[in-house]
């Protein structure tokens, strides 16, 4: 299984872009990179997901290095409410099911 | 978009009672569900999944006959704490993945429910 590592915590001001790194040296080459992010006591919100291509979406944008091997989110203009754990996971598939293994995530803090 | 219902998000018990907590998918028929605990300051962990109709799956150091799971239909799934120890406490979420579906993005969550054991 493809495991993940990010900065345990960041920081931003509000309004400007927030990037969150994450590395997974050892993704497959069927393995898709999720974003999920929780907000205190909430359950996690999906963000965006992508293979190999850059992807953009009313929420973010990811950008994927072209060895795979870590991705970037980035929240163009970071606001209080985008204070949460981002989690970047990628997909297990076990079975019929499809597992997700999280790891401890980035504790982004936007700030005033 | 599709949405999970998570009830109750928070309760309290007595050490040694049980706690039902349901799952809802409100406008998919949820083929797959997953429940996870959280504790403070720790990433969810997957407890066990289950499929409509069928046994769960538990994930290993879960006890099966302690987190008792019911997905009877392909919108409820409960998840039943049993005889319940204050170490039981926790924030447990649950998650939906629809019928037919490929891309996680599918895959969507309750808001969780808040468990005290006292």
């Amino acid at each position: 299984d493809a495991k993940t590592t990010q900065p345990p915590s960041m920081d931003c001001a509000e309004g400007r872009a927030a990037n969150l790194p994450c590395n997974h040296s050892t993704i497959s080459g069927n393995e898709y990179v999720y974003w999920y992010r929780q907000i205190h006591s909430q359950g996690p919100q999906y963000i965006i997901h992508g293979l190999k291509n850059n992807e953009t979406n009313e929420m973010a944008s990811l950008i994927i290095t072209e060895d795979r091997k870590s991705s970037t989110l980035i929240l163009p203009h970071a606001t209080l409410r985008d204070t949460a754990v981002y989690y970047c996971i990628v997909r297990v598939l076990a079975g019929n099911n499809r597992k997700l293994i999280w790891g401890l995530g980035t504790s982004l803090a936007v700030n005033p | 978009g599709a949405v999970v219902s998570q009830h109750p998000s928070r309760v309290i018990c007595k050490s040694g009672t049980s706690v039902k907590i349901e799952c809802r998918s409100l406008d998919f028929q949820a083929t797959t569900m997953f429940w996870y605990r959280q504790f403070p300051k720790k990433s969810l962990m997957l407890m066990a999944t289950s499929n409509e109709g069928s046994k769960a799956t538990y994930e290993q150091g879960v006890e099966k006959d302690k987190f008792l799971i019911n997905h009877a239909s392909l919108t409820l799934s409960t998840l039943t704490v049993t005889s319940a120890h204050p170490e039981d406490s926790s924030f447990y979420i649950c998650s939906a993945s629809g019928q037919g579906a490929d891309s996680l993005n599918s895959l969507h969550f309750g808001n969780g429910t808040r468990l005290t054991v006292t």
